[in-house]
Formats: structure tokens, C-alpha cells, sequence
């Protein structure tokens, strides 16, 4: 079946350093989106990338989907404490009839 | 806040007990989807209802049943309970328009203890 896997696992940042997680599909997607979980939390949108190559910015988080619609990327730029928690993409190969979560990436931001 | 709410927050059953966890959609919202997530993992999907049939399912066995009501709330029933089906089950709804797949909103989740 369709696996969706994220590296780092774990990331520790000094705060106003920048961070990176990559999303990699076994399968080509139709669709991507990315979810931020904080400690304790449930998953909260961010956004949802369609096309390939899509290049989408969120004031200091940049998103990006693969030109093989197969890998995504999320980058936020100069770290601030409010954003930790641990950030998920989630593959849907031609819908939400079966999506499919990233192992995610848990960022610990230090101030 | 979104919308979207789990009972009960919290649960204790016992392996071969039976639950149903319940969810209340967000107003509006024809679709909703259920996820287990064990500490320290992604949320897996479990399935999907639409106008209450069920249209998408992840791998989980046939234990795993739910419904959706007229009124688009949902619920998720296990049956024989394993200790392995410890976990926060999250239950997200969504406008299914028909067009894109689109945003999908998660309750806060019910933690379920099987000892």
C-alpha cells in the first residue's frame, strides 16, 4: 500500500533559525496537504497543494510539491516558540477515499 | 475552535469490550472521516462517510464499523477489543463540494484505553 514518509523525525532549532521536513510518497499524489499538531492538540490544516511544481507561501512557512507530484517540502523561516509542535503531511492519491499521513516531523523550537 | 466535536474525551474499556465513540460535524458538513493515531504517530484513516454511506476505507478490519446520521454526525464502533486499539481516535469533517478535495476540520479527539 501507499506509504508517505517524513524525515527529519525530530528537529531541534535555536529560535530565528530557519527549519525544513520533507514528505516523500512510495506513490504519485493527487493531492497534498500539510497539518500542524501541537503537544496535546489535534491536527490543524495549513494547506493543500494541487499542481505540480506548486510553490505556496504562508507568511514565513513555504510549502512546495514535487514537479513528480511525489515529495513535498514545508520550510518555515526564522523559527519563533509558537511554532512548535509537530507538522504532518498527508498524501491523497485521488481523493480523500484514502489518505494517507506522514510518519511527521516534530520540531522543538529553543528560545 | 472548529466546529467539530468527539464524545467521550476520554474512555477505559477492557479487551473484548465493545465502544462507540460519537462526533458532531461541523454545521454544513456532509463528510466526515475517522483516524486512530497511537502515541507518537500519524493520524491513519479508517474511513470516510458521505450522505451517510460509507465511501473510502483505510486497512482496518471489519471491527472497525461506523455510521452517519442524517444530520451528518457520525459514529465510530469497535468491536473485541484489542489492547493494541489504544490510541486517540480524531474524527474531521469537511463540505464535500464535489470539486477539489478540500480542507478538513478535526475534532479534539476521544484517548481510548484498552486494558
Amino acid at each position: 500500500g501507499q506509504q508517505v514518509m517524513q524525515i527529519p523525525q525530530y528537529q531541534h532549532v535555536q529560535e530565528g533559525e530557519d527549519f525544513t521536513t520533507y514528505c516523500n510518497s512510495s506513490t504519485t499524489l493527487s493531492n497534498i496537504q500539510w497539518y500542524k499538531q501541537r503537544p496535546g492538540g489535534h491536527p490543524v490544516f495549513l494547506i493543500q497543494l494541487v499542481k505540480s511544481g506548486e510553490v505556496k507561501k504562508q507568511k514565513r512557512l513555504t510549502f512546495q510539491f514535487g514537479e513528480a507530484k511525489k515529495n513535498s517540502s514545508l520550510h518555515i523561516t526564522a523559527t519563533q516558540t509558537t511554532d512548535v509542535g509537530t507538522y504532518f503531511c498527508a498524501g491523497l492519491p485521488g481523493g480523500y477515499q484514502k489518505v494517507t499521513f506522514g510518519t511527521g516531523t516534530k520540531l522543538q523550537v529553543i528560545p | 475552535e472548529t466546529g467539530v466535536t468527539q464524545s467521550p474525551t476520554h474512555l477505559i474499556k477492557t479487551r473484548g469490550q465493545q465502544v462507540t465513540l460519537r462526533c458532531s460535524s461541523q454545521s454544513g458538513h456532509n463528510t466526515v472521516s475517522w483516524y486512530q493515531q497511537a502515541l507518537g504517530q500519524g493520524p491513519q484513516f479508517i474511513f470516510q462517510y458521505y450522505r451517510e454511506e460509507e465511501n473510502g476505507r483505510g486497512n482496518f478490519p471489519p471491527r472497525f464499523s461506523g455510521l452517519q446520521f442524517p444530520n451528518y454526525s457520525s459514529e465510530l464502533n469497535v468491536n473485541a477489543l484489542e489492547l493494541d486499539d489504544s490510541a486517540l481516535y480524531l474524527c474531521a469533517s469537511r463540505e464535500n463540494s464535489g470539486r477539489a478535495p478540500n480542507e478538513q476540520f478535526f475534532g479534539p479527539g476521544t484517548r481510548l484505553t484498552v486494558l
